[in-house]
């Protein structure tokens, strides 16, 4: 099956400065690859997805690039505010499951005011 | 139009009684996806069903474990004879249609705790 590996796993940044989070993925046929944002006993929120035949999507300060050849995608957050402060989450559909969402293990990102 | 919607929110029970999760999806919405998520961990996939069908129950353990979506009424998962290692919070998600690309939309979560 999919498995999805993220890194890092905390990430500390200064207010005003970008993060960015890497993951990759070993199904080379997953067509789909969402972010969730999970705030502190809350729900996962989907922040921004990309699909296998984009390279790069933007909205507003957060983007997501794929790589197909190499099995990976980011997330950049720019102008990192305080209420970015979440767990992060990627996640990506397998090949004739793609309802399944495979996750990473998530991002703790603290935005220090 | 209300969004996914669970209960209980938290949940206690001792070791050996029987936990039922109540999903209800949002409106419009006829698939229904519970994961699991352990402490620090990101969510597992348990089980995927539609109306009056369990369509893929492979992220689910074989036993003590089991689901339905039944045509009236909330997607239950039913968890009998807890242990200590079911505790996690049991989100559900649904969406309009199934497949890569269709979001899935997250309830707030179960939150069971076994004594």
């Amino acid at each position: 099956g999919e498995n999805v590996e993220q890194h890092p796993s905390t990430l500390s940044v200064q207010e005003g400065d970008s993060a960015v989070i890497k993951c990759t993925y070993s199904d080379s046929a997953s067509n789909y690859f969402p972010w969730y944002k999970q705030e502190l006993g809350k729900r996962p929120q989907l922040i921004i997805d990309i699909r296998s035949n984009v390279g790069e999507k933007k909205d507003q300060r957060i983007a997501v690039t794929l790589n197909k050849t190499a099995k990976h995608f980011s997330l950049h957050i720019t102008e990192t505010q305080p209420e970015d402060s979440a767990v992060y989450f990627c996640a990506a559909t397998p090949t004739g499951n793609d309802y399944k969402l495979s996750f990473g293990a998530g991002t703790t990102v603290t935005v220090r005011a | 139009n209300a969004g996914v919607m669970q209960n209980p929110r938290h949940l206690v029970r001792r070791r050996g009684q029987e936990a039922r999760l109540r999903c209800s999806p949002m409106k419009g919405h006829s698939h229904v996806y519970w994961y699991r998520q352990l402490p620090e961990e990101g969510l597992k996939f348990m089980v995927y069903l539609q109306k009056e069908n369990i369509i893929d129950e492979s992220g689910m353990p074989k036993e003590r474990f089991s689901a339905e979506f039944p045509k009236e009424g909330p997607s239950i998962l039913r968890i009998q004879q807890v242990v200590r290692g079911d505790s996690a919070a049991y989100f559900c998600a649904s969406s309009p249609q199934s497949g890569g690309g269709n979001e899935q939309f997250f309830g707030p979560g179960t939150r069971l705790t076994v004594l």
